[in-house]
């Protein structure tokens, strides 16, 4: 059972916009930066978005986050077949004093 | 550039001591030059933190802390990750990651190709 909670799978149709949530508690997503990350088959997590809203050169901008209080969103417009991976969240836990994860979710293009 | 990579063995039994290294370039692991941390994802699974290093701090995940060691050498750039009694739920890819930025906003930025484990007699 992770400390942060993503749904297992999402889904959407080329061109289609879609969103991953991302929750967790006071100690974590409410006091810490979060950060996703997407994991292509058979590849090592890449770096999507860093302090809860941040792009790294060369993200396209159709990659977008956001926090409010103890949830993350990460969203996706403009679906592209090759966005078809998994997405993780990530944050500081104060309480745990440890890097957290969430269980992933899978997005899969229609 | 910053480049990661994962050394070590692809078989272990149960209860050996795993070691793995990670080489690293395009930083240093001194002040301000950020950390390196470990993680693994069993297979199908989700991803895990294991431990972290920097110049003068280490930590290490709570439920795997009195297994883990983690050490640097900072001559030939490499981050030393040593796992006692080895069991086949450790059984993972396990990578390396370059944290970048600094706190409270500290990220896994880079990270390695990661190496398969499996553990079994």
């Amino acid at each position: 059972q992770s400390v942060l909670t993503q749904p297992p799978s999402a889904s959407g149709t080329p061109g289609q916009r879609v969103t991953i949530s991302c929750s967790g508690s006071s100690s974590n997503i409410g006091s810490k930066a979060v950060n996703w990350y997407q994991q292509l088959p058979g590849t090592a997590p890449k770096l999507l978005i860093y302090s809860n809203d941040q792009r790294p050169s060369g993200v396209p901008d159709r990659f977008s986050g956001s926090k409010s209080g103890t949830s993350a969103s990460l969203a996706i417009s403009g679906l592209q077949s090759e966005d078809e991976a998994d997405y993780y969240c990530a944050t500081w836990d104060d309480s745990l004093n440890a890097w957290v994860f969430g269980g992933g979710t899978k997005l899969t293009v229609l | 550039q910053i480049t990661l990579k994962e050394t070590g063995p692809t078989l272990v039994k149960p209860t050996q001591t795993l070691t793995l290294t990670c080489t690293f370039s395009g930083f240093s692991l001194n002040t301000g030059g950020g950390g390196v941390g470990w993680i693994r994802q069993p297979p199908g699974q989700a991803l895990e933190w294991l431990a972290l290093i920097y110049w003068d701090d280490q930590r290490y995940s709570p439920s795997l802390k009195s297994r883990l060691t983690i050490t640097k050498d900072t001559s030939r750039n490499q981050v030393i990750l040593t796992m006692t009694n080895m069991d086949p739920v450790d059984t993972a890819t396990y990578y390396c990651a370059h944290i970048g930025g600094y706190y409270p906003l500290e990220r896994f930025d880079y990270w390695g190709q990661g190496t398969l484990v499996t553990v079994s007699s």
